[in-house]
């Protein structure tokens, strides 16, 4: 079975500080993903990696980056947390090509106070 | 107009009926698409995918997929009060690598 797992299920932080969300998956996909889920809203997607070191924007990058050293690891940083970033961060992964299911981690329910 | 919509409900169907989920897409190049469900709180989990016209059953789920007129289904057969959640329909688009979703439908199975 494929596992995404995430660091945490909940979190409280407080505005400024810098928050760091990680991604772990064990079926050595290529594709990383973060979305950010609100209601009414839908799930949108944050950024995105197709490789090591490799980072693309999705459709609400602003105040969020991320790194991937390494295959199996993806982390979203919020540089400088703000209230409007409260939010359910959703991890996902599937392997390369435009026809392949994708996995979600269990979310991690961020609070910014 | 969205590249993949659904009607987000909520849809309440009687314990033991035929719930039927619907899903049109605006991409005609999709060709790959999934039904994922949601607790409400927890995150989504894949329950189906489809890539040929036709319907494709898994237990109590049937995906149907017709390409002429665009558009997925998923039906649930004897629902049940478990079943109760968002379902999501996600296909790929732009002829690349996106999965896109739609916003869900909130499905409620009643006693």
């Amino acid at each position: 079975d494929v596992k995404v797992t995430q660091s945490s299920r909940y979190l409280v932080k407080r505005t400024g500080e810098k928050v760091f969300l990680e991604c772990v998956q064990d079926m050595d996909h290529e594709n990383m993903f973060w979305y950010r889920q609100d209601p009414g809203l839908g799930l949108r997607l944050i950024y995105f990696s197709y490789d090591v070191k490799m980072k693309e924007k999705g459709d609400i990058p602003e105040g969020y980056s991320v790194s991937r050293e390494k295959k199996e690891r993806f982390s979203l940083i919020l540089e400088s947390a703000s209230t409007n970033q409260t939010s359910m961060y959703l991890c996902a992964s599937r392997r390369e090509g435009g026809r392949f299911e994708q996995y979600f981690g269990p979310g991690t329910r961020l609070t910014v106070t | 107009q969205k590249e993949v919509e659904q009607n987000s409900g909520p849809l309440s169907v009687p314990e033991g009926a035929i719930a039927s989920l619907n899903c049109t897409y605006s991409d005609r190049g999709s060709q790959s698409f999934f039904w994922y469900r949601q607790y409400s709180g927890k995150s989504p989990e894949l329950i189906m995918f489809i890539y040929s016209n036709g319907d494709k059953e898994d237990g109590r789920f049937t995906a149907q997929l017709n390409k002429a007129s665009q558009y997925v289904s998923l039906l649930i057969r004897d629902s049940q009060p478990s079943d109760s959640a968002t379902y999501l329909c996600a296909a790929y688009t732009g002829g690349g690598n996106k999965l896109t979703f739609g916003t869900g439908t909130q499905l409620k199975v009643e006693l």
